[in-house]
């Protein structure tokens, strides 16, 4: 167990209509980071929160947003689904984002299908 | 940009034989090279890390040498088990706070 939580495990919705992902970090980490796996994509840095501000993009969508609450807690937000954007989506959190050798921890993902 | 090339497999191995998963990587400045380790259903897990030229990370068995001159961060392995069925990546970290993933190895361990 790596102390980050994500819900739901599994959300199965259709296409035009919006999701809310949400992830807890590990106690004390400030910073949390969004990623997607695909088959075809592998797996994409997303977007990186730190302590309630964007600190860096990445692949992310338009149609996608995060956000970073002051209790440290992380949504994810995918609007206007379409099937492509099936996928598993992890969180991961860490203490600081600034030392390259600090490590992730990965929540069990949230696994979405679009129908 | 940065990037991480690892065996993709899948592979098939017997109980206890020899595991190398081979990693290289394209990198501006001094990464630091991760292993993640991803079991069915379950999310992505640390292995090992090295953070510098020569740093050797170990964990469970497994071990990873950080060659800076080869740009290499091969995953070995002396004797694999049926637990260690999983799906393995290969990561960095350089400079910008993302890890940058290869596509991963399935392994498949048989008794």
């Amino acid at each position: 167990d790596s102390g980050v939580t994500q819900t739901p495990k599994h959300l199965i919705t259709a296409t035009g209509q919006r999701v809310t992902l949400r992830c807890s970090p590990r106690s004390g980490d400030l910073s949390v980071y969004w990623y997607q796996q695909s088959l075809d994509q592998g797996l994409q840095f997303l977007i990186q929160y730190y302590n309630g501000e964007e600190r860096a993009k990445g692949n992310i969508l338009e149609r996608f947003s995060a956000q970073q609450f002051p209790d440290l807690h992380s949504e994810l937000n995918l609007s206007s689904l379409e099937l492509g954007d099936s996928a598993l989506y992890f969180c991961a959190s860490s203490v600081e984002p600034w030392g390259s050798g600090d490590t992730q921890y990965f929540g069990p993902g949230t696994r979405l299908t679009v129908l | 940009g940065d990037s991480v090339t690892q065996m993709e497999g899948p592979v098939t191995l017997s109980e206890e034989a020899f595991l190398t998963i081979n990693c290289t990587y394209t990198a501006t400045g001094y990464p630091s090279l991760f292993w993640y380790v991803q079991y069915p259903g379950e999310g992505l897990q640390l292995l090992l890390k090295a953070t510098k030229a020569d740093d050797k990370g170990s964990n469970k068995g497994f071990e990873a040498t950080y060659r800076k001159e080869t740009t290499s961060f091969h995953l070995e392995k002396g004797s694999v088990q049926v637990s260690d069925s999983a799906v393995y990546f290969c990561a960095l970290r350089s400079g910008s706070e993302k890890l940058v993933f290869g596509k991963g190895m399935k392994l498949t361990v048989n008794p």
